[in-house]
């Protein structure tokens, strides 16, 4: 069975620094990548996902993560943060189509002045 | 354009107690989906429904129990109650095209004392 680790619990980081989210998964067959975000009470909206194609995806809100299928990895990177990106960040995989999606254990990341 | 609504928003219960959320969603989806959120943990799926009068098991099925009488509901059921159960609850549905997004409810929050 598939399953997403997210080793960071939580990531703080000034405004306008740059900042990744790490995203680990177990598949011994192809795989289907999301990133989803939870603004405080809120849902989950999608961020970005990899489907196919290009490793490097583009998302809302400017970011945008890479697919490296030999480290098993599905990062999340923004080049300057904002305040307003102070969220949780959910990775998940999928492997039997669309689904069922397995997601992490989520990664809060805290943006400060 | 409503997308996924949940009722009700908060809800507080004693131990044994029964109660049902509902799900409805506007977007004629097929796919329709229970999680609960714990801290820590992410999301876990409970139990889930391809289309409508089907139902299965998810990850954390026990003490649940879910019906999809008509394709726009998706209910959720506690029969008796336990502080374990006390979490947030999203509902989610998928469209049946290819594009693996999940859309989110604002979440129920249950509280079982």
């Amino acid at each position: 069975a598939q399953s997403v680790t997210q080793l960071d619990s939580q990531v703080p980081v000034f405004e306008e620094a740059p900042v990744e989210l790490r995203c680990n998964y177990s598949s011994s067959v192809s795989v289907y990548l999301f990133w989803y975000v939870q603004y405080p009470n809120q849902g989950l909206q999608l961020l970005l996902k990899y489907l196919s194609g290009s490793t490097l995806v583009k998302g809302i809100n400017g970011f945008e993560a890479e697919f490296n299928k030999s480290q098993t990895s599905f990062h999340l990177r923004k080049p300057s943060v904002h305040i307003s990106d102070t969220a949780e960040y959910f990775c998940a995989v999928s492997v039997t189509g669309f689904q069922k999606l397995v997601f992490g254990t989520g990664t809060r990341l805290l943006v400060s002045p | 354009n409503a997308g996924v609504t949940q009722t009700p928003k908060f809800r507080v219960l004693k131990t044994g107690q029964s109660m049902t959320l509902l799900c409805a969603q506007d977007m004629n989806h097929e796919y329709m989906y229970w999680y609960r959120q714990d801290p820590g943990m992410g999301l876990r799926l409970i139990h889930y429904s391809v289309g409508e009068g089907t139902t299965a098991k998810g990850e954390v099925p026990d003490g649940y129990n879910v019906s999809r009488l008509k394709k726009q509901n998706f209910l959720l059921g506690l029969e008796s109650a336990a502080p374990s159960q006390t979490s947030v609850y999203f509902c989610a549905s998928l469209s049946d095209s290819n594009t693996g997004e999940l859309f989110f409810g604002e979440g129920s929050r249950l509280t079982v004392l």
